[in-house]
């Protein structure tokens, strides 16, 4: 079954700085996609970025870049140069290439100190 | 835009009430989902459906039914509310397709039974 583990509960940075969340999932596809999404306070869940597994290019969006290591199963989301709206609940989720399901970690809070 | 739309925001009801939570996408996907988000637990998946009249059971089904009639609108039942069943409760929707793969979420609806 596949897993999505992210061990980072709360993470705080200050505004301007840089912050990477972590997440590690677990599968025995080789095709799939990974996603972080961000809910703020008012609960819109949006997506941040996407990666699709058999590309080795890491994905950027603007501020937002990904750390994707194939081979450990890992999929970190970096935040460069915070911005208060940054503040939010943050989830990695895994869907598999040929599946219609998502797997959802269970999220980062990450807050941003002005 | 794609819109995912749940039917409200805030829902107050008593224990043994039988609650409807609707969902209406407006982007022709196959799929779509019902979600339970819990603090420190993430998103759970109750059920989905892949199209109209299927369903299949998430990991946790019980207390839940649902009812897909249409392709654009999905609905979530509690059979008898109890109070365990407090919590927010997130739709979403998706293609089938190779582009177009990410998950697109409503608003939540913020459920209290008392």
């Amino acid at each position: 079954a596949q897993t999505v583990t992210q061990s980072q509960p709360e993470m705080s940075v200050q505004e301007a700085e840089t912050v990477t969340l972590s997440c590690t999932y677990d599968t025995s596809e080789s095709d799939y996609y990974l996603f972080w999404y961000k809910q703020p306070p008012s609960r819109q869940m949006i997506l941040v970025i996407r990666q699709e597994a058999y590309k080795q290019q890491n994905a950027t969006e603007n501020r937002f870049s990904v750390n994707f290591q194939k081979a450990a199963k890992s999929f970190s989301l970096k935040i460069s140069d915070s911005q208060l709206g940054d503040a939010a609940m943050y989830f990695c989720a895994y869907r598999p290439y040929t599946g219609n399901q998502f797997y959802f970690g269970t999220g980062t809070s990450l807050t941003v100190i002005p | 835009d794609v819109k995912v739309t749940q039917s409200s925001r805030y829902l107050v009801k008593r224990t043994g009430e039988k609650v409807f939570l609707e969902c209406v996408q407006d982007m022709d996907h196959e799929n779509m989902f019902w979600y339970r988000q819990d603090p420190g637990l993430g998103l759970r998946l109750i059920y989905f459906s892949y199209d109209v009249k299927m369903k299949e059971k998430g990991d946790i089904p019980e207390g839940y039914s649902v009812s897909r009639e249409k392709k654009e609108r999905f609905s979530l039942i509690l059979e008898s509310a109890s109070t365990n069943q407090t919590s927010m409760y997130l739709c979403a929707s998706s293609a089938f397709d190779r582009m177009n793969t990410e998950a697109f979420f409503g608003q939540g609806t913020r459920l209290t039974v008392v």
